[in-house]
């Protein structure tokens, strides 16, 4: 079974420059979930989609941050401008659950993610 | 939510079996405890997860006080690729859907 893939796996850019990181999940997974772990921290969840909704942008800085899940399946992340604070870990993951479904198993596969630094 | 509380660090020595605790002394009686582990550049990856009776897999065990508001994770025999951060979490329900609070977690090193 194929991973989540993430890419690119590097990115450097310029505060008050563009970025936008994509994923692609395992096939079937109805939920992504991008986190972002800023080092020396654990993940802290941006924003969760099941299928192509939104269930979740609670922690998602709306001003700067957007995410797109078109057709349910891959997805894009993208931050606009950059901030040096914004330097981080950017995860991508994908589980199985749906709405409805009860499930008393939630695990979540996860991408190798993309390292950004913005300077 | 329930919060967990591990320590920031511990060491193990290779072929030895690692005990890691968590404390979750808010736990409701519904949410089960979670582990993952995060290898150094890599996502984190699922290890095992309970809600009141031990468990064991092919990776580790799972022993969940009588009272929940404890447990520890147990790596068998040790290894060098073990070396990871392990993360202890009490999984979250909202409504269907059920969301992961990562914390620091415990960076354990195995040493040869």
């Amino acid at each position: 079974e194929a991973g989540v893939a993430q890419s690119p796996r590097y990115k450097i850019i310029e505060k008050r420059q563009s970025v936008a990181f994509w994923c692609n999940p395992i096939s079937g997974h109805a939920t992504l979930y991008w986190y972002q772990q800023i080092l020396g921290q654990g993940p802290k969840l941006l924003i969760q989609f099941q299928n192509n909704g939104v269930v979740d942008d609670s922690q998602l800085p709306k001003d700067r941050f957007s995410a797109e899940r078109l057709k349910g399946v891959d997805s894009t992340l993208k931050i606009q401008p950059a901030k040096l604070e914004d330097s981080a870990v950017y995860l991508c993951a994908s589980s199985l659950d749906s709405p409805g479904r009860r499930s008393t198993s939630y695990e979540q596969y996860f991408g190798p993610g993309t390292r950004l630094t913005v300077t | 939510d329930a919060k967990t509380t591990q320590p920031t660090s511990m060491d193990c020595a290779e072929g030895r079996a690692a005990n890691l605790p968590c404390n979750h002394s808010t736990i409701s009686g519904n949410e089960y405890v979670y582990w993952y582990r995060q290898i150094h550049s890599q996502g984190p990856q699922y290890i095992i997860h309970g809600l009141k009776n031990n468990e064991t897999n092919e990776m580790a065990s799972l022993i969940i006080t009588e009272d929940r508001k404890s447990s520890t994770l147990i790596l068998p025999h040790a290894t060098l690729r073990d070396t990871a951060v392990y993360y202890c979490i009490v999984r979250v329900r909202r409504s269907n859907d059920y969301k992961l609070s990562f914390g620091a977690g415990t960076t354990v090193t195995v040493r040869a």
